[in-house]
């Protein structure tokens, strides 16, 4: 079952720019994490924010996350060519440790 | 650290034929899974193990996919039958025992083409 869903599926910007993903999710969960997937290549975490908190920080990367209404967002600042790929939310499955992922949001970033 | 590996990184096959997957996971990693990763989509989870025990198989196509991990180290995942619609990328993740250290490691995935 698909738990996350991104928003938007796709997102173009310019290099410099801000990039803003969104992720709703449907059960009650203990975390959120985020991963990069470049293309032709395996997932990379990113960032995981837990249920008791509201955001969190990683360089260039900022998520936040609001349990009430079931919803993610992370945000990369300055955004660099290498940045483009594919971004997936993903949450443990009621608790359990095996994560459900999105559709994820693709991320180009022109020079 | 070594990272997950797996191998093949790609495979073509004709229906009907099987096919194998091998991955070994970041040493100490109790955890491991495989997923299914269909173009355009998430991974979708197909087996999870702790040690050489299944913790949840309840989206394996068990009438065609079955998967190993005997010695509580490095899996196996095989498909046999191969059907048209398991042309995907197979990916294989680890990760450490409970929820205080819960992100996967991903390896780089097989690809694979059912002709």
């Amino acid at each position: 079952s698909q738990q996350g869903e991104e928003d938007p599926q796709a997102l173009s910007i310019q290099e410099g720019e801000n990039a803003t993903m969104n992720c709703s999710y449907k059960t009650s969960i203990n975390n959120l994490q985020w991963y990069r997937q470049n293309s032709g290549r395996g997932l990379v975490h990113l960032i995981l924010i837990r249920s008791n908190e509201r955001e969190k920080h990683s360089g260039r990367l900022r998520v936040t996350l609001d349990t009430s209404k079931k919803s993610s967002s992370l945000l990369i600042t300055a955004s660099r060519a290498a940045d483009t790929a594919s971004y997936f939310c993903a949450t443990d499955d009621q608790g359990a440790q095996k994560l459900v992922f999105g559709q994820g949001t693709r991320l180009t970033i022109n020079p | 650290e070594a990272g997950v590996a797996q191998s093949p990184r790609y495979k073509i096959i004709e229906k009907r034929q099987s096919v194998a997957f091998w991955c070994n996971p970041i040493s100490g990693h109790a955890t491991l899974y495989w997923y299914q990763q269909i173009l355009g989509q998430g991974p979708k989870l197909l087996i999870q193990f702790q040690n050489n025990g299944v913790v949840d198989d309840s989206q394996l196509p068990k009438d065609r996919f079955s998967a190993e991990r005997l010695k509580g180290v490095d899996s196996t995942l095989k498909i046999q039958p191969a059907k048209l619609e398991d042309s995907a990328v197979y990916l294989c993740a680890s990760s450490w025992v409970g929820s205080r250290s819960p992100e996967q490691y991903f390896g780089p995935g097989t690809r694979l083409t059912v002709t």
